[in-house]
C-alpha cells in the first residue's frame, strides 16, 4: 500500500562523519519535505523539493544537503557542518494544491 | 521569529469530556490550517484542516475552528477518549509560500480514565 517510508529508524554518527536519511514514497507525489523535530519545538523545514532535479533551501538548511533524482527519493545528508545533528527527523510529500502533507514514520539521529 | 504559537504545552482532560486545543499565528498571508497527532518515535498523522474561507470544519469527534479576524484557530475533541493521548501539533500554509507547513511547537494531551 502507499506510503513514505524512512530508513533507517534509528542511525548513530560519529562526530565528524556525513550520513544519509533514506526517504521514498510510491504516493506519486510532486513534492517532498525534509522537517526535523528537537524537544519541546514544533518542525522545522530543512529543504523541500516542488519536482524532480529541483530543491529549495527551508528555514534551518546549514550543514544538509539533498538530492532529487527520482521523483519517489529525496535523501537528507547530515554533513559534519551541522553543529548540532541529534534530532529526530521527518520528511514528508505532498500533491498538486492539496495543502495535506503525509508524513513518514521519522529517522532519529544521535551523533556519539 | 516563530509564526504558529501554541501556548499550552499540556493539556490534561478526563474521558468522555472534552479536550480544546488553541492556536494563534502571525501570518496573514496564511490561507490553509491543519492540525496533526504525533505518537512519541512516530510520524505525525493529518488529523483535520480547514481554509480561510471557512470558520468550521467538523470531522466526527473533531472540529476545528478559525477566527480570522483574532487570527485564532482551536481543535475541539469531544468527547476524548484515551487514544486521544498524543502530542497535536498545528500548522499553517499558503499556497503562495509552496505549501510550506509553518509549525506550532505542540500540546501533549494526556486523557484520564
Amino acid at each position: 500500500d502507499g506510503g513514505i517510508t524512512q530508513s533507517p529508524k534509528y542511525l548513530f554518527r560519529k562526530e565528524g562523519q556525513n550520513v544519509t536519511l533514506s526517504c521514498e514514497q510510491n504516493l506519486n507525489h510532486d513534492a517532498m519535505y525534509w522537517y526535523r523535530q528537537d524537544p519541546g519545538q514544533g518542525l522545522r523545514l530543512i529543504y523541500y523539493s516542488q519536482i524532480v532535479n529541483d530543491f529549495q533551501k527551508g528555514d534551518i538548511a546549514e550543514g544538509y544537503s539533498v538530492s532529487r533524482e527520482k521523483k519517489e527519493s529525496f535523501p537528507l545528508t547530515v554533513t559534519s557542518a551541522q553543529k548540532n545533528p541529534t534530532a529526530f527527523y521527518l520528511c514528508a510529500s505532498r500533491q498538486g494544491a492539496i495543502a495535506e502533507a503525509f508524513f513518514g514514520q521519522g529517522t532519529r539521529l544521535t551523533v556519539v | 521569529d516563530q509564526q504558529v504559537k501554541q501556548n499550552s504545552p499540556s493539556l490534561s482532560v478526563q474521558e468522555g469530556r472534552i479536550s480544546i486545543l488553541n492556536c494563534d499565528y502571525t501570518n496573514s498571508m496564511f490561507d490553509y490550517f491543519l492540525w496533526y497527532k504525533k505518537y512519541p518515535a512516530e510520524g505525525p498523522t493529518f488529523l483535520i484542516s480547514i481554509s480561510s474561507i471557512k470558520d468550521k470544519n467538523e470531522d466526527g469527534r473533531f472540529t476545528v475552528f478559525l477566527n480570522k479576524s483574532a487570527k485564532h484557530l482551536s481543535l475541539h475533541i469531544v468527547p476524548s477518549q484515551p487514544g486521544d493521548s498524543a502530542v497535536y501539533f498545528c500548522a499553517a500554509t499558503s499556497r503562495s509560500n509552496d505549501y510550506k507547513l509553518s509549525f506550532g511547537a505542540g500540546t501533549t494531551v494526556t486523557v484520564r480514565a
